[in-house]
């Protein structure tokens, strides 16, 4: 089955510009997480959407939002982008977690912002 | 805060050897941990996870221990391969609802050949 597809891949933006970003989940799973990935910082929890609701919310600024449709999709939008939100952004997809053994998340291969 | 840490930046261990990977958590809350590996330009896949009722699980050459105790986590790979080089970064979640995965900051293994 396909996997997790985000859109675009590499994405070069200027300070104070907005940025939009996609991610397609694998087909049938509901949960949608978003992460950024810094040098030196792993991977750092954005937001999380289930069934078209946010669940989770990570400790960054107002500025990163995000939202998913019915179909699972999701979209992540910046504003008014800083030099600091150059990272690469990763979307995971996973089935609702039910039982202990069912949390993997399936990532995808990332877009990669750089802000100038 | 860094919930997971994962103190080595980089290790680099020959080919055929063990390679031990650790990872540390703060979080008495969370009791199921994983361990994923990313290549350059692709996203984490998963490799392994351990639940806290286990203390180790082992899937052919990668095996993760953890104790509870001491809130430490490893991954073994026995014997060390080339295509094993990559960043690896462990994981961890509570066991309750639908909580999200926190990541430590990553482990870049080269194998030397």
């Amino acid at each position: 089955k396909a996997g997790v597809t985000q859109t675009p891949r590499y994405l070069i933006k200027t300070r104070g510009q907005q940025v939009t970003l996609s991610c397609s989940p694998i087909s049938g799973h509901r949960s949608v997480s978003w992460y950024q990935q810094t040098p030196g910082q792993g991977l750092q929890f954005l937001f999380e959407y289930f069934s078209e609701t946010q669940r989770n919310k990570g400790n960054f600024p107002g500025r990163f939002s995000g939202r998913q449709f019915s179909n699972s999709r999701s979209e992540m939008n910046v504003s008014t982008l800083e030099l600091g939100d150059s990272a690469l952004y990763l979307c995971a997809s996973s089935r609702r977690m039910t039982t202990i053994s069912d949390t993997e998340a399936f990532f995808g291969q990332g877009t990669r912002l750089t802000v100038v | 805060d860094q919930q997971v840490k994962q103190n080595s930046p980089s290790l680099s261990v020959q080919e055929g050897r063990i390679s031990i990977l650790n990872c540390d958590y703060t979080n008495s809350m969370f009791d199921y941990f994983l361990w994923y590996k990313k290549y350059p330009a692709e996203g984490p896949t998963f490799l392994i996870s351990i639940s806290s009722i286990k203390d180790k699980n082992e899937d052919g050459r990668f095996t993760v221990f953890l104790n509870k105790s001491a809130k430490h986590l490893s991954l073994h790979i026995v014997p060390s391969q080339p295509g094993d080089s990559a960043v690896y970064f462990c994981a961890a979640r509570p066991n309750f609802g639908n909580e999200k995965l926190t990541f430590g900051t990553g482990t870049r293994l080269t194998i030397i050949p």
